[in-house]
């Protein structure tokens, strides 16, 4: 039951240069939206939010997108740095629980 | 700033043992959780803990499962009788933030490593 999905498991990407990372979701219950980061052997550290009420939030070199209609969002890093290469995993939350639900995570590389 | 921390970061068990996890929430902070990572899988959610009640819990969190929060400050989860699949990261999280009544803003701690053999 994958609920969110990220589907690109691993991207690489020069420094300077965008990221972007992708995430879908099915349950139209989600009403607000998170990513995190992770680095190997430490919990997830939380980089920013949107509510189903917006469709961006932006916070310094990070943006989330979220297209409702599309059941869609995007985190957009700019301009991307060697230590923003880590795991980054998009989370759901919904109205109806308090709990979240991780898509799979992408890794991250950003090269010098 | 404030963090979730968790003791021990590794615990190695013999298969049926009991394993207890432990975890100090951020101090002001009134909802609870607990998730695991089985290597190279997604992270899920266990359980949801508020108002020293269970709020939530997923099928993961069978009988064997169990969570305490014994002192006002920790907050553990129990294994009681180990079983080689529950190797996992175990991360604890706390909450007090709320937007529009719904809490957010998970904190997460760095997780304990727990190796079943």
């Amino acid at each position: 039951d994958q609920q969110v999905k990220q589907n690109s498991p691993s991207l690489s990407v020069q420094e300077g240069r965008i990221s972007i990372l992708n995430c879908d979701y099915t349950n139209s219950m989600f009403d607000y939206f998170l990513w995190y980061k992770k680095y190997p052997a430490e919990g997830p550290t939380f980089l920013i939010s949107i509510s189903s009420i917006k469709d961006k939030n932006e916070d310094g070199r990070f943006t989330v997108f979220l297209n409702k209609s599309a059941k869609h969002l995007s985190l957009h890093i700019v301009p991307s740095q060697p230590g923003d290469s880590a795991v980054y995993f998009c989370a759901a939350d919904s109205n109806a629980g308090n709990m979240l639900t991780f898509g799979g995570g992408t890794r991250l590389m950003v090269k010098p | 700033e404030p963090e979730v921390t968790q003791t021990p970061s590794h615990q190695v068990t013999q298969m049926g043992q009991e394993v207890i996890l432990r975890c100090v929430p951020i101090s002001n902070h009134l909802y609870f959780y607990w998730y695991r990572q089985i290597l190279g899988q997604k992270v899920e959610f266990l359980v949801s803990f508020y108002n020293n009640e269970i709020s939530e819990k997923s099928e993961i969190f069978d009988d064997q499962f169990s969570v305490e929060r014994p002192d006002g400050s920790n907050f553990t989860l129990k294994i009681r009788s180990t079983k080689l699949e529950d190797s996992a990261m175990y991360f604890c999280a706390s909450s007090g933030h709320s937007v529009q009544g719904k809490v957010r803003g998970y904190t997460f701690g760095s997780g304990t490593r727990l190796t079943v053999v």
